[in-house]
């Protein structure tokens, strides 16, 4: 089905580091939403963007709604190993009839 | 208030046996998608119910079918199971309010 282009697929960093991931497309989005998924549970919404520009915090996690509305970033700030996980992007296209369109996520793991 | 919840946890099945999952909603969300989510792959829109009434539905076969009742809660059923059917299958529901999706844990089904 039709997908959203996150990047990177996975990424290695150390604990503290700043970490970035963005989605792209091609279409416009009404809506963009930020979920983390932890091993064998559901993903948990993170941070919802709604307007164009918007740029949005919850804790260390900052995303951002892009100005073309084409695009949407997210970053964490300092990360610690809880953080370990998939990342995944997601949003409503404009005449989508609510349908919510998916990246294939981003894998974080943390250097040992 | 109580989040989504799905029964049962874990499932083993036998190929070619039908298999019923259940998805219970936050109260008030009229909205239940359900996805499918093969280990390290994202996840694959199966369908989505609101009000009864099924809106969307992703590329899945026939054997892949689903409904809702007029309490909000949906099943999902998989006749004539295959191997390739051993995944976790999260269901999410929406208020559509603010157009983000709550999952459940999943049901991890296992097709031997």
């Amino acid at each position: 089905g039709q997908q959203l282009n996150q990047s990177p697929q996975s990424m290695f960093i150390q604990e503290g580091e700043d970490v970035s991931m963005n989605c792209t497309s091609s279409s416009i989005f009404n809506t963009w939403l930020w979920y983390k998924q932890d091993p064998g549970e559901g993903p948990v919404l993170l941070i919802a963007l709604y307007k164009a520009g918007e740029l949005t915090s919850n804790g260390r996690l900052t995303a951002q709604f892009g100005i073309t509305r084409k695009d949407s970033f997210l970053n964490i700030s300092a990360s610690i190993p809880s953080d370990v996980g998939i990342y995944f992007c997601a949003g409503h296209q404009m005449d989508s009839n609510y349908q919510l369109i998916w990246g294939a996520g981003t894998k974080l793991i943390i250097k040992p | 208030k109580a989040g989504v919840t799905q029964t049962p946890r874990y499932l083993i099945k036998t190929r070619g046996q039908q298999v019923t999952l259940s998805c219970s909603p936050i109260s008030g969300h009229r909205s239940v998608s359900w996805y499918q989510q093969t280990p390290g792959q994202g996840l694959q829109f199966l369908f989505e119910y609101f009000s009864e009434t099924q809106r969307n539905k992703g590329n899945f076969p026939g054997r892949f079918s689903g409904r809702q009742f007029s309490n909000s809660r949906s099943e999902m059923n998989v006749s004539t199971l295959e191997l390739g059917d051993s995944a976790l299958y999260l269901c999410a529901s929406s208020s559509l309010q603010d157009y983000g999706y709550t999952f459940g844990s999943g049901t991890r089904l296992t097709v031997v």
